[in-house]
C-alpha cells in the first residue's frame, strides 16, 4: 500500500547533527514533490523543507534555512533531511509528506535536542 | 504574505454537525486547501483537497461525514453525524511555488 516510513530520530545535544529518512512506498515516488513539516510538542505543524519531483529545486522555511539540507534518492525511493547545528528549538516530530497537499503522511519521527 | 487562519477550538454534540472555518489571506482567496485531521498521540491524516469552487476530492477511506466548500476566501469542513472518534484537531493547509502554509488548527471536542 502507500507508505511513508519515517526513521533516524533521536536525542541529541545542541550544535550536533541529525540525519532523517523517509521510505517510500507503493507509488511513483519519482513522480512527487516531498516535504518536511514538524510539530514542537502541544504546538502546530510547521513546514520545514520541500523538494522537487527531480531535486532540481528545494525550498526551506526560513527558521532551518543554513542549517538543514533536504534531498532525495529517486533510484532508492528515500528521502532524507540532514540536519546541523540543532537547536533546542528544533525539537520536535518530524514528519514526510508526499505533493503539494500533503495527501500522505508518515507516521513522524522524534528529534529531542537536549544537554 | 500567504496565511490562514483557523478558530482554535469549537465543541459539538455526539451525533450533530459541524462546521470548521479556514479563511484565506484575501490575496489568495481562490487558492485551493487541504484538510487534515490529527487525533491525540497520532499523527496528521488528509481528509480532502478542497478548491475555490468547493469541489474536493477526499482520501482513500474518509468517510462521507466528512465535506467541503467554500466561500470566497473562506474554506470550510464540515463533520456530520460527530462520533467520538472525531474529536481531533484540524488543520488546513496550502501551498506556493516553494511553500507550504498551514493554519493554526482547530481543537474539535465532541460533547
Amino acid at each position: 500500500q502507500v507508505q511513508l516510513v519515517e526513521s533516524g530520530g533521536g536525542v541529541v545535544q545542541p550544535g550536533r547533527s541529525l540525519r532523517l529518512s523517509c521510505a517510500a512506498s507503493g507509488f511513483t515516488f519519482r513522480s512527487y514533490t516531498m516535504h518536511w513539516v514538524r510539530q514542537a510538542p502541544g504546538e502546530g505543524l510547521e513546514w520545514v523543507a520541500i523538494i522537487s519531483f527531480d531535486g532540481s529545486n528545494k525550498y526551506y522555511a526560513d527558521s532551518v534555512k543554513g542549517r538543514f539540507t533536504i534531498s532525495r534518492d529517486n533510484s532508492k525511493n528515500t528521502l532524507s533531511l540532514q540536519m546541523n547545528s540543532l537547536r533546542a528549538e528544533d525539537t520536535a516530530v518530524y514528519y514526510c509528506a508526499r505533493d503539494q497537499s500533503s495527501d500522505i503522511w508518515g507516521q513522524g519521527t522524534m528529534v529531542t535536542v537536549s544537554s | 504574505q500567504l496565511v490562514l487562519t483557523q478558530s482554535p477550538s469549537a465543541s459539538a454534540s455526539l451525533g450533530a454537525s459541524v462546521k470548521l472555518t479556514c479563511t484565506l489571506s484575501s490575496a489568495h482567496s481562490t487558492f485551493a486547501i487541504a484538510w487534515h485531521q490529527q487525533q491525540p498521540e497520532k499523527g496528521p491524516r488528509y481528509l480532502m483537497k478542497l478548491n475555490s469552487d468547493g469541489s474536493h476530492s477526499k482520501g482513500d477511506g474518509i468517510p462521507d461525514r466528512f465535506s467541503g466548500s467554500s466561500s470566497g476566501a473562506e474554506r470550510y469542513l464540515t463533520i456530520s453525524s460527530l462520533q467520538s472518534e472525531d474529536e481531533a484537531d484540524y488543520y488546513c493547509q496550502t501551498w506556493g511555488t516553494g511553500i507550504r502554509v498551514f493554519g493554526g488548527g482547530t481543537k474539535l471536542t465532541v460533547l
